[in-house]
Formats: structure tokens, sequence, C-alpha cells
């Protein structure tokens, strides 16, 4: 079965801190998309980045950085030096390529960051 | 500001009403879907069009009719829908739907049903 958990249902930070929101998937296929998502306020969806179960580089772009580990089914997604306008859902998502291509989405993580 | 275009923003009906949700991208993507998310939860899909055919249905009632005009648009008929129906409703799209494209999501139309 594929399943995304995020096992953070809510996380308050006062603004300024380090943050990382927990994201851990379950699949049997060897090919697989893993995605973050914020949703603010306003209700879109953003895409934050894609990731390809081949490519276990991590990533940085500015504030934000992502660790991926197949080892543990893991997709962590890190906030550094947060700030109030990073408060938001956010969503991790699993696409599997050989089956209908859905976006299986975890159950969101609530952000407050306080200033 | 988002590429996928979304009206209207918020949307009150009756049980008895007709009403229609429509969604617009000029991205060139081949892929359109409509999600449906309840408060406090992760979208559900509801339809997926892929080069103007369905491809996807998620087992919706019929009380939700997809249309995909073209390529760029992407409606969503509503017709006797019921209280428990209200919700965000997210349009999105992708260059394929194939796993590796991302989806980018609308605003979203918030309905409520009286």
């Amino acid at each position: 079965a594929q399943k995304v958990t995020q096992a953070q249902t809510e996380i308050s930070v006062v603004e300024k801190e380090d943050v990382t929101l927990d994201c851990v998937y379950e699949t049997r296929d060897t090919t697989y998309y893993l995605f973050w998502y914020k949703q603010p306020p306003s209700g879109e969806l953003v895409f934050l980045i894609r990731r390809n179960s081949f490519d276990e580089q991590n990533e940085i772009s500015g504030r934000y950085s992502w660790n991926f580990q197949k080892s543990t089914s893991s997709f962590n997604f890190t906030i550094t030096a947060s700030q109030v306008v990073d408060s938001a859902v956010y969503f991790c998502a699993l696409r599997l390529v050989d089956s209908s291509y859905k976006l299986i989405f975890g159950s969101g993580t609530r952000l407050l960051v306080r200033p | 500001d988002t590429e996928v275009t979304q009206t209207p923003k918020h949307l009150v009906m009756g049980m008895t009403n007709k009403k229609s949700l429509k969604c617009e991208q000029h991205m060139g993507h081949r892929a359109m879907y409509w999600y449906k998310q309840k408060a406090k939860k992760p979208p559900e899909l509801m339809f997926v069009y892929s080069y103007e055919k369905l491809s996807i249905n998620e087992s919706v009632p019929s009380r939700f009719s997809p249309e995909c005009p073209n390529s760029s648009l992407l409606n969503l008929h509503l017709h006797a829908l019921q209280p428990e129906d209200s919700a965000l409703y997210l349009c999105a799209s992708s260059q394929e739907e194939e796993g590796n494209s991302p989806l980018h999501f609308g605003n979203g139309t918030r309905l409520t049903v009286t």
C-alpha cells in the first residue's frame, strides 16, 4: 500500500528558530516522486520541490532544505531562520509512475511562526 | 500570482441550484485536475483530464460533472449538491499526467452549500 505520514499535526515556533517538518512514505515501487507543497491561508497549494526516487542528493534553496533518505523512507523539510510568512500548512506527497499517477498527500503539518 | 486561475473565489448555493466552477491555465499543460479539500484535511483527487479526455474519475457522485472544452479550460458543473459537499475546490494542471510533473494549483473556489 502507498502512504505518506506526517506525524506532526501542528508546530509552533518563534521567528528565527529553525524547524524541521517530517515526512515518511511507504511504497513498494522502485520509481516514484516526492513533493512538498505549501498552503498559506489564501488556499493555493504552492509547489516547493520535487525529488526522484533515484536521486538522493539533498537540496538547499535559500532558507529551505530537504533531506531525502531512502534507507528510512523519509523526505524531511527544514526551514532555517523561520519567518512569520512561513506560517502555512505544509503537505508532503508521493506520486507513483506505474499506477495511476495519483498524488498521495500526507495529512499536512500546520506551522505557526510567532513574531 | 498563481498561473492557474479559478473563478469564482467564493460560491454559496442552495441544494436545488445549478452552478459551475471554472479553471483556466495558459502554461501549455496537457493534464488538468479537480481536487476537493475539506477543512484541516489534505486535498482529495476527484477527476483527471489528460489531453482533454477524462482519464480518472475517483468514483465521484454524478452531481459533480466535469468538462474540458479545450486544453486550457476545465469546468466543474454542480447540480443538486448536499451540505456535506461544502469544501474548497482546487484546480491544478501539469505538463503531462506522468509522475514527475509537478502539479500547479489555483487559489481554489470556496463552496458553501446551504
